[in-house]
């Protein structure tokens, strides 16, 4: 059954450095996610992206993060110069179509920052 | 900024028995609500999305309603197995971005 995969499963980066977390949807959906989840809180939205470009972004999503679909299969969330309230769970999402249809989860990426 | 509340938080139930839980969320600019079954260091799993006000489904000993008038979903899993053990999340689809709950943590004595 197709998945969607990410990696690293676990990053450690210091205060300042920039980190990029890598995703592969599911081959065939068209739009792409990524969430997180600070430690003990709810599952947060941060970006839809859809036709190379952002659709949807949350207060969260501020200049600091980036998303790009370098090629036909990865797509990357970038975190320019990271905070220590940036340590979460970052969770990589696919679906076919927009709407009311599942959208199909990675296992995440611990991202600890120190 | 999207209310969405599970109830309880977390529920020991023994095996063999059947248990419930709750979503609550907003009952306007509905879309979906999408509930998921996540493990300890795995996926989250689609286990339903439901569109449709009195909506019903289910997967094996499974079920979910939808009540979208006043803003609520039940899970229920009927005859609880050890391999039920995860956290339920339910997710409320306002405009194709999800907003979740804290989720529902079972674990399921033998």
């Amino acid at each position: 059954e197709p998945e969607v995969t990410q990696t690293p499963s676990h990053q450690v980066t210091q205060m300042g450095q920039e980190v990029i977390l890598r995703c592969v949807p599911i081959s065939n959906h068209l739009y792409f996610y990524w969430y997180r989840q600070i430690l003990g809180q709810k599952v947060e939205f941060l970006v839809s992206f859809y036709n190379n470009e952002i659709s949807e972004k949350s207060e969260i999503f501020d200049d600091q993060f980036s998303v790009e679909r370098p090629d036909g299969s990865n797509f990357t969330l970038k975190i320019r110069s990271t905070k220590l309230e940036d340590s979460a769970m970052y969770f990589c999402a696919s679906s076919a179509l927009a709407g009311g249809y599942e959208q199909y989860f990675g296992p995440g990426t611990r991202l600890t920052v120190t | 900024i999207l209310n969405v509340e599970q109830s309880p938080q977390s529920l020991h139930v023994q095996e063999g028995d059947s248990t419930n839980f709750t979503c609550s969320f907003p009952s306007s600019n509905f879309y979906a609500l999408h509930w998921y079954r996540w493990e300890t260091a795995k996926s989250p799993e689609a286990l339903f999305v439901m569109t449709l006000n009195g909506d019903e489904k289910k997967k094996g000993r499974i079920s979910a309603t939808l009540n979208t008038k006043e803003g609520y979903s039940y899970l229920y899993i009927k005859g609880s197995q050890p391999e039920d053990s995860a956290t339920y999340l339910c997710a409320f689809n306002g405009n194709n971005r999800l907003a979740f709950g804290k989720g529902n943590q079972v674990v399921v004595i033998p």
